[in-house]
């Protein structure tokens, strides 16, 4: 069945640093992917979305690349704040999400 | 934003009891709503689709006398878990979706719910 991979956490890094998180997939189809964050205390939210190859979704100062020759969807951001402290999800969705591990992302002052 | 909340955050019980979750769709109707499982370092796996008025369907390998979903109401949803042991202690989360036909992305994910068991 369809699958997603995302790097194993946690990632701690300091204020203005650049942020990677893979992101792979498996899939029969040609998925829509996403990126979701959940920020402490609080529900998943939609972050970013790629609905076919070579989109690139942007939210929030992150971008993320639909690439289907290497199966990845991966999240960056140029310069990470205090506040993107979260837990990251990939995702795929067929006729329901299928999710990465999650990744928790730690930013210090 | 549409709001989805879950009571209760954290709840510790003795083995063999039941406990019940509930999710509420705070500002919207909500005639679908989804029930997740999540373990520690792995992803969500999606348990059940709840549906207002009939009853849920379950994803395979998820034991549905084992965890009792009712949708009585367009915004409460509730999962059970019968007879719990310390196996089903995990981390359990509700979703929504606003509007019939949304796509799955565009659900609402509550905060999840804690579930220790003794």
């Amino acid at each position: 069945g369809d699958s997603v991979t995302q790097m194993e956490g946690p990632v701690t890094l300091s204020e203005e640093a650049f942020l990677t998180i893979n992101c792979t997939y498996t899939a029969t189809g040609y998925p829509s992917l996403f990126w979701y964050v959940q920020y402490p205390g609080e529900g998943l939210q939609l972050l970013l979305k790629a609905t076919k190859a070579d989109d690139k979704g942007s939210n929030k100062g992150f971008e993320a690349t639909y690439r289907k020759e290497t199966t990845s969807f991966h999240l960056e951001k140029g310069s990470v704040q205090v506040s993107d402290s979260a837990v990251y999800f990939c995702a795929l969705e067929d006729y329901k999400l299928s999710f990465g591990a999650g990744t928790t992302v730690t930013v210090r002052a | 934003g549409a709001v989805v909340s879950q009571h209760p955050s954290r709840v510790i019980c003795k083995s063999g009891t039941s406990v019940k979750i509930e999710c509420r769709s705070l500002d919207f109707q909500a005639t679908t709503m989804f029930w997740y499982r999540q373990f520690p370092k792995q992803s969500l796996m999606l348990m059940a689709t709840s549906n207002e008025g009939s009853k849920a369907t379950y994803e395979q390998g998820v034991e549905k006398d084992k965890f009792l979903i009712n949708h009585a109401s367009l915004t409460l949803s509730t999962l059970t878990v019968t007879s719990a042991h310390p196996e089903d202690s995990s981390f359990y989360i509700c979703s929504a979706n606003p509007r019939p036909g949304d796509s799955a992305h565009e659900q609402y994910f509550g905060p999840g719910t804690r579930l220790t068991v003794t």
